[in-house]
């Protein structure tokens, strides 16, 4: 079935730098979720994405949809310590309404 | 306006008893899924409910599992008997239409000894 890879697995950080994370898949994806999701909380919605080649921004976080359809890419400028966390792309499996997530990317903000 | 609620937040069972998870989609979401993440490793689709209808529950592992939306308003998800391998935090998220945002639920984590 349909998989998406993220990657780097995990990351460690200074704060302050600027982060980058990425997600590809082996088939295209009409639509990109990118999620947060800190410790013993759900998954939280940071930007949605639904056209190819298109960049959305939502404060220090911009994501952006890849012109193949095949990938995704999450930057974060400036990190602080609360952007602590797993980050997880997110896309309807092919046909259907079943969204699929990545393997997540966890990220360590060292103050 | 009230977010995915689930209830309960934790539950702690012995293998080969009955749990039910209980899920409060946003007011007005018709689409509710329900997804588990288990030790650590990605989240696994395992259903999707359109109203009070199973539109896709091909990620149900077996027939242990049994979701249900009567009148398409809250979902409850079923395990009996729980085994070890149940263990994990249970999502469930919603959304207006079938193509749009899922937000998500806090999670059941679910712990069977």
């Amino acid at each position: 079935g349909q998989q998406l890879n993220q990657s780097p697995q995990s990351m460690f950080i200074q704060e302050g730098e600027d982060v980058s994370m990425n997600c590809t898949s082996s088939s295209i994806f009409n639509t990109w979720l990118w999620y947060k999701q800190d410790p013993g909380e759900g998954p939280v919605l940071l930007i949605a994405l639904y056209k190819a080649g298109e960049l959305t921004s939502n404060g220090r976080l911009t994501a952006q949809f890849g012109i193949t359809r095949k990938d995704s890419f999450l930057n974060i400028s400036a990190s602080i310590p609360s952007d602590v966390g797993i980050y997880f792309c997110a896309g309807p499996s092919s046909g259907t309404y079943k969204y699929i997530f990545g393997t997540g990317t966890r990220l360590k903000v060292l103050a | 306006e009230a977010g995915v609620t689930q209830f309960p937040s934790h539950s702690v069972i012995e293998k080969g008893q009955t749990v039910t998870l209980r899920c409060d989609p946003i007011s007005g979401h018709d689409n509710l899924y329900w997804y588990r993440r288990v030790m650590g490793k990605e989240i696994k689709f395992l259903l999707h409910f359109v109203k009070e209808s199973k539109q896709d529950e091909s990620g149900m592992p077996n027939n242990r599992f049994l979701a249900e939306r009567t009148g398409g308003t809250y979902s409850t998800l079923k395990v009996q008997p729980a085994e070890l391998e149940d263990s994990g935090v249970y999502f469930c998220a919603s959304s207006q239409g079938s193509n749009e945002k899922l937000f998500f639920g806090s999670g059941t984590q679910l712990s069977v000894l």
